[in-house]
């Protein structure tokens, strides 16, 4: 079956670390987003790739890195300069101008 | 710029009774909406997708949605709640021209399903 593969699905980070959470898609789908989700908040876009080796900063950028070396992964790496990392992170693909995103199920990244 | 309202961060309502969830957009431009659902620590999944052919869009698990171009609306509605209809809910939109294809989405309706 076609879809989003977010690893791991719980991520422990302690202080001064970078972690990166990796997101495969096997749906050949040019697009690609990282989202951050807190509780009692929508989703806040971090990153967006429209193609391989080429990406967007979104509206929370600071403190996350990503690369698009490959069309069918988009990993995001969250550095030590986010202080406040603890979140439930969405990864998501798209093919099309108005395609709708389909999402992984996510990983949960908490401060130890 | 684009944005999304949702009213209500939670609705509670009975089995068998009627879902309604309320979403106003606002676009310089005709507008691509979606309504989205969560299960707990789960992806967003699709529930359906207004793109200008018709104005009542009917999705998955019985969902349906009706645009309102005069009240900048994309209520969702269920005509009776099933207990697996425990969610939270998503509203998002997509300018027309928006760069990137970015969504933006509203803060979400929590559902809770009363016995």
């Amino acid at each position: 079956d076609g879809g989003i593969t977010q690893s791991p699905k719980y991520l422990f980070r302690k202080e001064g670390q970078n972690v990166t959470l990796s997101c495969e898609q096997n749906l050949n789908h040019d697009a690609m987003y990282w989202y951050r989700q807190d509780p009692g908040q929508g989703l806040r876009l971090i990153y967006y790739s429209q193609i391989v080796n080429d990406f967007q900063k979104g509206d929370i950028a600071e403190g996350y890195s990503v690369s698009r070396e490959k069309k069918e992964s988009f990993p995001l790496t969250v550095t030590s300069a986010q202080k406040n990392p603890t979140a439930f992170y969405l990864c998501a693909s798209s093919q099309g101008r108005n395609q709708p995103q389909h999402f992984g199920d996510g990983t949960r990244l908490s401060i130890l | 710029a684009q944005s999304v309202t949702q009213l209500g961060s939670h609705v509670s309502v009975s089995e068998g009774a009627l879902v309604l969830l309320r979403c106003n957009y606002s676009s310089s431009v005709p507008p691509y909406l979606f309504w989205y659902v969560q299960y707990p620590n789960q992806g967003l999944q699709l529930l359906l997708k207004y793109t200008s052919a018709a104005t009542l869009v009917k999705g998955i698990n019985g969902f349906e949605a009706e645009f309102k171009k005069s009240e900048t609306s994309f209520h969702l509605t269920k005509p009776s709640a099933h207990m697996s209809d425990a969610a939270e809910y998503f509203c998002a939109v997509i300018g027309a021209k928006a760069a990137g294809n970015k969504l933006t989405f509203g803060g979400g309706t929590r559902v809770l399903v009363k016995p």
